[in-house]
């Protein structure tokens, strides 16, 4: 069975940079895009990026361009995104998810990680 | 780059039928996935590849696409069934790039 288990919470100060962890578990991971979600409070999902299946290839929500960097380490099956230049508007519970696809006309999120905190506080 | 449009909130009456749509354009190229997501708590997929559920979703749950629109609809709904659902699509109009709608809070009258 698919898992994919998350770091801890952050708390950080702004301009600070925080890096988040996702462990895969029950499935090939270098067999699959991972993609990673974010939710300020209240909010709504935000897509932020993917990464292809051996870590070359990073595709990043534009908006996010410049301060987040996604990697992954085929070794451990650990799945890493790190973004700098923290501000308070990055408050968020952040989420990993497996990409799954079907003949270029579907993809999908499952399974999620179970969240990550990173609050940005002085 | 495109986007994804659901209503922000509606109510269902305990055992009635509620449909939560999902417009966009890159809807008439790809289909949508559906996410279920309870306070506190991370999504979960309940609608994949038009009209697919993953094992342990209820066969209530049901999806559909019709032109720029996605569709999940939910027979007979439950009082478990009051969450934010949120429709998922990849983007016609920039290459790599996924997209979320604005989410649908469901309350179960």
């Amino acid at each position: 069975q698919a898992h994919l288990v998350q770091s801890g919470a952050e708390l950080k100060t702004p301009g600070a940079s925080v890096k988040i962890s996702c462990k895969a578990s029950g499935f090939s991971f270098s067999s699959h895009y991972m993609h990673w979600v974010r939710q300020a409070p209240g909010q709504g999902l935000e897509w932020m990026g993917v990464i292809n299946p051996v870590g070359n290839s990073r595709y990043y929500e534009q908006k996010f361009q410049g301060r987040v960097t996604m990697t992954r380490d085929t070794s451990t099956s650990t799945l890493y995104m790190e973004l700098s230049s923290l501000r308070f508007e990055d408050t968020a519970v952040y989420y990993c998810a497996r990409d799954v696809s079907s003949r270029d006309l579907a993809w999908w999120f499952d399974p999620w990680g179970q969240g990550t905190l990173v609050t940005v506080s002085s | 780059s495109s986007e994804l449009t659901q209503d922000p909130a509606l109510s269902v009456a305990l055992g009635q039928t509620v449909r939560i749509t999902c417009q966009g354009d890159s809807l008439r190229r790809y289909y949508a996935s559906w996410y279920q997501q309870k306070p506190g708590q991370a999504p979960i997929l309940v609608i994949y590849n038009k009209n697919n559920r993953p094992s342990g979703i209820p066969d209530r749950f049901s999806g559909s696409n019709s032109g720029n629109t996605a569709s999940l609809t939910i027979t007979g709904a439950q009082a478990e069934d009051e969450a934010d659902y949120y429709c998922n699509c990849r983007d016609t109009g920039s290459a790599n790039r996924w997209i979320f709608g604005g989410g649908t809070k469901l309350t179960v009258l």
